[in-house]
């Protein structure tokens, strides 16, 4: 089955620092862009980052820069966020989304893993 | 980076039409045509349902629309079914090299 599946959420310290990974299965992972896409509880939802398919471009939201790293290994199909500086506001459910092919540009997400909760709080 | 607005919601009865927009500036929405729209049912991921403006990926059915005037974008749902229910999102790339979203439709099905 085609899919992504997160992990590496969990109750983290304010400062502190946490690293999700998302792991793709019957695809090409290496073809496609990933992007990371969180949403705080019972709010909407925030575009973090995304990292090409051949790992030459990043780009990050202005409220993650300089925290947040977006990092692959397409030898073993898995995507990473590692998580700096973490503060309050970076609680939320983290999902990896897939850029789709279809699209014209990479705002288009055509797979969705099913989300890891981060709880930043002391 | 502010978000796109959506109103927070919007109602119909089973078999009507509903319309919710999506505004944003001319250095997102307005400038290009990369708007998508995505439905959320509670505890669930989103699914694309829109992208590029008025593209449905396959499998998703006809009665989703999308359009887009000016700096706002807006998802039409005709003959409204039960299973319609859901929150709604719209997304559009920004000329800042990020992505945009709306803040959230939440629709109920009367």
């Amino acid at each position: 089955e085609v899919q992504l599946l997160e992990s590496g959420g969990g109750l983290v310290q304010p400062g502190g620092s946490l690293r999700l990974s998302c792991e793709a299965s019957a695809f090409t992972f290496s073809s496609y862009g990933i992007n990371w896409v969180r949403q705080a509880p019972g709010k909407g939802l925030e575009w973090v980052s995304i990292i090409s398919a051949d790992i030459t471009t990043t780009y990050y939201a202005d409220s993650v820069k300089g925290r947040f790293t977006i990092s692959r290994d397409n030898s073993k199909n898995i995507l990473y966020l590692q998580m700096n500086s973490l503060r309050a506001e970076d609680t939320a459910i983290y999902y990896c989304a897939r850029r789709s092919m279809g699209s014209k540009k990479w705002n288009t997400f055509d797979l969705w893993g099913q989300g890891t909760l981060v709880t930043v709080s002391s | 980076q502010s978000a796109l607005t959506q109103p927070a919601s919007v109602s119909g009865s089973p078999g009507q039409s509903i319309t919710i927009s999506c505004t944003g500036t001319s250095a997102d929405v307005g400038g290009y045509n990369y708007v998508s729209w995505y439905q959320q049912h509670p505890g669930k991921a989103p699914k694309l349902m829109i992208y590029d403006v008025t593209n449905r990926p396959s499998g998703v059915s006809n009665r989703f629309s999308g359009s887009k005037s000016g700096n706002t974008a807006s998802l039409t749902i005709s003959g409204l079914q039960a299973e319609d229910e859901a929150d709604y999102y719209c997304n559009s790339y920004a000329s800042t090299n990020t992505v945009l979203f709306g803040g959230g439709t939440k629709l109920t099905v009367l």
